[in-house]
């Protein structure tokens, strides 16, 4: 069975540190990975998206940046928090076979302060 | 931008009564589905609608996806208090699989 794992579970960092957020998916190959921020109580945004080792998307610019160094490990970092940089980061994958079905990890809560 | 739109965003209810939540778009979508999430957790998978006026049902919880592929709905009979939880909608915008996230209903269903 696949699953997905998200470390660290919490996160208080003063603003102007830097980040460095792990996903990995164990149990799958070649996923799509990616990364999301919610805030309290609302929707998804979604960060970035990967669909091979390398390939990184951005959808937002910001603050943060995304690497894909192996075939199921996706990082998020920044070099400078920010206090808007707070949140929830989902990290989620899918298979390539056309479902679409998202996995998300269990998530890390990143407080800047 | 393809938005989807989510109401109520709130719904406190008694158990043993139905809800209704509602998912809604000027686009089209290639699928839908519905997640729901449990305070400090990832979304959890509930359910994919891909076809036109389509109805699946998961014990309690019916879901259809509109005729035009527009809109979506769930409907819970009987709600119990495990089923409190933030229910998210999502639609597939791309072959990448990307999702356009609503913003959330957030259900309690006290004792």
């Amino acid at each position: 069975s696949q699953t997905i794992h998200q470390w660290p579970a919490t996160l208080v960092q003063p603003v102007g540190s830097p980040l460095s957020l792990e996903c990995t998916v164990e149990g799958t190959s070649n996923p799509n990975l990616y990364w999301y921020r919610q805030a309290a109580g609302r929707g998804l945004q979604l960060l970035f998206y990967s669909v091979g080792i390398g390939q990184i998307s951005s959808e937002v610019p910001q603050n943060l940046s995304a690497s894909r160094p192996q075939d199921r490990q996706f990082i998020l970092s920044s070099k400078k928090l920010l206090l808007s940089d707070s949140g929830f980061y989902l990290c989620a994958w899918t298979r390539r076979d056309g479902s679409y079905e998202q996995y998300f990890g269990p998530g890390t809560r990143l407080t800047v302060t | 931008t393809q938005l989807l739109e989510q109401s109520p965003q709130f719904l406190s209810i008694q158990e043993g009564e139905n809800l209704t939540v509602y998912c809604n778009s000027s686009s089209v979508f290639s699928s839908l589905q519905w997640y729901r999430q449990e305070p400090g957790e990832g979304p959890v998978l509930l359910v994919t609608v891909v076809t036109g006026g389509e109805v699946k049902k998961l014990k309690r919880l019916t879901f259809q996806f509109g005729d035009a592929r527009k809109d979506s709905s769930l409907h819970i009979t009987a709600a119990q208090p495990g089923d409190t939880g933030l229910y998210l909608c999502a639609g597939v915008t791309d072959s990448w699989g990307k999702l356009q996230f609503g913003a959330g209903t957030q259900v309690v269903v006290t004792p």
